[in-house]
């Protein structure tokens, strides 16, 4: 079956430095969605990546869809306390009906 | 109206007591889903229902019961759970489903005595 890594697990910064988290799948993706959850609240969605290679930028973040559709980045720049939370990437399976959780990158940011 | 709600937001149950968790949203959304997330773990999908019909029964145990009484609502019928059952109840909707974004309710805190 369809595998997803996420890599690393947990991530502690300085507030300023960046941070990255990546996704890896065992297959080629029809398309890849990013979700933040804040300690004590729910996933939110942050953004669907669907074209290889796609690049999208949202403030701070950056969201890569690598060329062969197999992995995917995030990439926070000079991180802020609110950034603090897992960020979890998923991904579509082939049958369209459910998405595949990556295991989440929680990241902590000292002030 | 962006906004899935769930109720309650907490739970405390014997293991006898029969309880249910209730979803709605109104964003004219036609999938509709139950997960499960222990701590520091992903969501973990239970159940989907696509514009009112149960399409994706991930194995759950029969002690979880879904039912969705209409497009905006959702519910989840629990009876004679165990304690491993604790944990938060996620719904969440998306427009169609499969390559939609999903949107989260709250949550329910259930814990399992």
């Amino acid at each position: 079956g369809q595998q997803v890594m996420q890599i690393p697990q947990y991530q502690h910064v300085q507030e300023g430095e960046d941070f990255t988290t990546y996704c890896n799948s065992s297959t080629t993706l029809s398309n890849i969605q990013w979700y933040k959850q804040r300690p004590g609240g729910h996933p939110v969605f942050l953004i669907q990546l669907v074209k290889s290679g796609e690049v999208k930028k949202q403030k701070r973040l950056t969201f890569q869809f690598g060329e062969a559709k197999k992995n995917s980045s995030l990439h926070i720049t000079a991180t802020q306390t609110t950034d603090v939370g897992t960020y979890f990437c998923a991904l579509n399976a082939g049958n369209n009906r459910k998405l595949i959780w990556g295991l989440g990158t929680s990241l902590a940011v000292n002030p | 109206d962006t906004e899935v709600t769930q109720t309650p937001k907490h739970l405390v149950m014997g293991m006898t007591n029969k309880k249910s968790l209730k979803c709605e949203q109104h964003m004219g959304h036609r999938a509709m889903y139950w997960y499960k997330q222990k701590a520091k773990k992903p969501p973990e999908l239970m159940f989907v229902y696509s514009y009112e019909k149960l399409s994706i029964n991930e194995s759950v145990p029969s002690r979880f019961s879904p039912e969705c009484p209409n497009s905006s609502l959702l519910n989840l019928h629990l009876h004679a759970l165990q304690p491993e059952d604790s944990a938060l109840y996620l719904c969440a909707s998306s427009q169609e489903g499969g390559l939609d974004e999903q949107f989260f309710g709250p949550g329910t805190r259930l814990t399992v005595l």
